[in-house]
């Protein structure tokens, strides 16, 4: 069974430049949550979806970025424009929303805005 | 302000031996705990968890320990194995919340 996938895994663009990061769940997990890690601030919690419903987006860092789920098996998480800070691995991650359920993570996205 | 801190960046044992990796955290709302592991080029993965009605969980060569009144808790790994290499999460979470709160991690290095 397939886990998580995202695209693209690499990702190099110029300042100012709109970025584009796609992920699919695993089929039948109803939450969706897109994570940002960096050194300096570690793994940290962007946003969240329940049944495509986005209920916590408190650690979206700026108005610059937005995410997306249009249906079950498919989210994007959108960064216009894009700036050198933004720089990091972007993963995301699926789970049921049962009590308790394990999260299961993607490969993640490695960004580096020049 | 770090609501979790994993405070060694990188810890190196012997195979065979018993490694120890901390957490410690300031809310005493989190009543859930995970670890996760993580390999290079790949996303966390699942290791272990506790509730905070338990003080440990064991799972083969995994074990966790909770301390509430320290709001520390522990994965012993034991023995250690060179495929152990990775780094480690703890992460937390309150109230049923999906919501996880990671520290930064620790490297562990097990050496043959």
């Amino acid at each position: 069974d397939a886990g998580v996938i995202q695209s693209p895994r690499h990702e190099v663009t110029e300042m100012g430049q709109e970025v584009t990061l796609r992920c699919k769940p695993i089929s039948g997990h109803n939450s969706l949550f897109w994570y940002r890690q960096t050194m300096m601030r570690g793994l940290e919690l962007l946003i969240y979806f329940n049944n495509n419903v986005p209920i916590d987006d408190s650690g979206m860092p700026e108005d610059r970025f937005s995410a997306k789920m249009p249906n079950a098996s498919f989210s994007t998480l959108k960064i216009q424009p894009s700036e050198p800070r933004d720089s990091a691995v972007y993963f995301c991650a699926s789970s049921l929303a049962r009590f308790r359920e394990t999260q299961y993570f993607g490969p993640g996205t490695r960004l580096l805005v020049l | 302000d770090q609501q979790v801190k994993q405070n060694s960046p990188s810890l190196s044992v012997q195979e065979g031996r018993i490694s120890i990796l901390n957490c410690d955290y300031t809310n005493s709302m989190f009543d859930y705990f995970l670890w996760y592991k993580k390999y290079p080029a790949e996303g966390p993965t699942f290791l272990i968890s506790i509730s905070s009605i338990k003080d440990k969980n064991e799972d083969g060569r995994f074990t966790v320990f909770l301390n509430k009144s320290a709001k520390h808790l522990s994965l012993h790994i034991g023995p250690s194995q060179p495929g152990d290499s990775a780094v480690y999460f703890c992460s937390l979470t309150q109230g049923g919340s999906e919501k996880l709160v990671f520290g930064k991690g620790t490297k562990l290095t097990v050496n043959p």
